[in-house]
């Protein structure tokens, strides 16, 4: 499809499981974004790519959470040792580089951590 | 200090009334964008409206305005004629050059349109 493509949709983890959350963005957008929203709350930064360079991480909230765009394409959000903390909507979102350039999301995985 | 501040956490509205949502916001910056994003109960994020800090021109697209106040650093949301699905989370957001092109969102308001 054309859109941003999020997956899994949701994902139900046992506290203490590894997670790996995989974001395709539009073909052809340099930049691409993780964000975590809580419930009610607005979207959370949290890293940010240019191409396969990772320019900003520092909305990562520990050492658990660690991002890659090997390719400068398709990205991946693991979550390591998963905490109820953890539990969240991650959005990615792609576009293309300025900042004139309106941000494409996906519709998001739902992580639930038991 | 807050790069984007949404005093309202909620908003009613009666059908086919305008409502004006607040958004101010906080950056040395020269070059940035403003954005406003719809978020559903479904929740996808929708994009609305765009204004860049050297527009002069307040933005508009459809129903939907930004009331663009450079000096006092305020962006706020004007939509016209309210709709039953106008309901949803409004997000103000801004994408600065100097951060990197990153986006920073707002807390966001709720805004409830009555019958």
């Amino acid at each position: 499809g054309a859109g941003v493509s999020q997956s899994p949709r949701y994902k139900v983890a046992k506290r203490g499981q590894d997670v790996a959350l995989r974001c395709d963005p539009i073909s052809g957008h340099v930049s691409l974004f993780w964000y975590q929203q809580a419930l009610g709350q607005g979207p959370e930064f949290l890293t940010y790519f240019q191409n396969e360079a990772q320019l900003d991480k520092s909305g990562l909230p520990s050492d658990r959470f660690f991002a890659e765009r090997p390719e400068g394409s398709v990205s991946t959000l693991k979550i390591q040792r998963t905490q109820q903390e953890d539990s969240a909507v991650y959005l990615c979102a792609s576009s293309s580089l300025g900042v004139r350039e309106k941000l494409f999301f996906g519709s998001g995985t739902q992580l639930s951590v038991l | 200090a807050q790069k984007i501040t949404q005093t309202q956490p909620g908003m009613f509205v009666q059908e086919k009334e305008a409502v004006t949502l607040d958004c101010t916001y906080d950056t040395s910056d020269q070059s940035y964008g403003l954005f406003w994003y719809k978020q559903p109960s479904s929740g996808e994020m929708i994009f609305l409206i765009y204004q860049g800090s050297y527009d002069e021109q307040n933005a508009t697209e459809g129903r939907y305005s930004l009331n663009f106040q450079k000096a006092r650093k305020s962006a706020n949301l004007v939509i016209s004629a309210s709709q039953l699905g106008d309901s949803a989370m409004y997000f103000c957001a801004m994408r600065e050059r100097d951060a990197g092109n990153m986006l920073t969102f707002g807390g966001g308001t709720r805004l409830m349109v009555k019958p």
